[in-house]
């Protein structure tokens, strides 16, 4: 019954790799997005994706890569990832972009990836 | 730009008293949502409580409490009767109304309840 849920929990992997986290809403919500939480625990937005259309991208290395095959999937793919990649990275959505009041964010259980 | 700012690093509190946790601000907006939430040890960001600016009236969850002071732009949550399971990290969360859902949020402050 988790709303949110991210898989992997844990991903270790080589520097260089390319790696993907996959994220599922099953709240019908119409937006999804990726935020990267440093090891200081500040928590910053990478990607938002509203009807498969990309509406906020911060100043992200095109490394990274949202990819929403549904309204309900918003996977993050990592090409040749770094050192610096290591991090706590969390899948949320909202229901309505439009809705202001309703745009509670709901939050997946974070994916720790740590690059060696 | 909006920023989201939480001065204390690290609280802690008593089992069964009560704890105030700061946040302030900075925004041009006059309308904009405020939040708070929760990341215990597992991990998993959980809401605790959210404020419309617009309401004069402060939110209020069971044992959770909001200090909204809009002119001040400040945002404090307190805490009462303090649980071993509130211990975790708090995040204050600013979302503003016009643009797609973008939060912003303050570095945190660790809550540890003293037994």
């Amino acid at each position: 019954d988790t709303a949110v849920s991210q898989t992997p929990k844990y991903l270790v992997t080589q520097m260089g790799n390319d790696k993907s986290i996959k994220c599922e809403q099953n709240l019908g919500h119409d937006t999804m997005y990726w935020y990267k939480q440093d090891s200081k625990k500040f928590l910053k937005i990478m990607f938002s994706y509203n009807n498969k259309e990309l509406i906020i991208n911060e100043t992200v290395p095109n490394r990274f890569s949202p990819k929403s095959p549904d309204k309900a999937h918003l996977n993050l793919h990592i090409n040749s990832l770094e050192l610096g990649d290591s991090a706590v990275y969390f899948c949320a959505s909202s229901q309505d972009r439009e809705r202001r009041w309703k745009n509670i964010q709901y939050f997946g259980a974070g994916t720790r990836l740590s690059v060696l | 730009a909006q920023t989201v700012t939480q001065s204390q690093p690290e609280m802690s509190v008593q089992e069964a008293e009560t704890v105030t946790l700061s946040c302030t601000y900075d925004t041009s907006e006059s309308d904009y949502y405020l939040f708070w939430y929760k990341q215990p040890p597992s991990r998993q960001m959980i809401l605790v409580i959210r404020q419309e600016a617009y309401k004069q009236q402060n939110a209020t969850e069971n044992r959770f409490s909001v200090n909204f002071q809009k002119a001040a732009k400040s945002f404090s949550l307190k805490i009462s009767d303090s649980q071993l399971g509130d211990a975790a990290m708090y995040f204050c969360a600013y979302l503003r109304d016009d643009t797609g859902n973008q939060f912003y949020f303050g570095t945190g402050t660790s809550l540890t309840v003293i037994p």
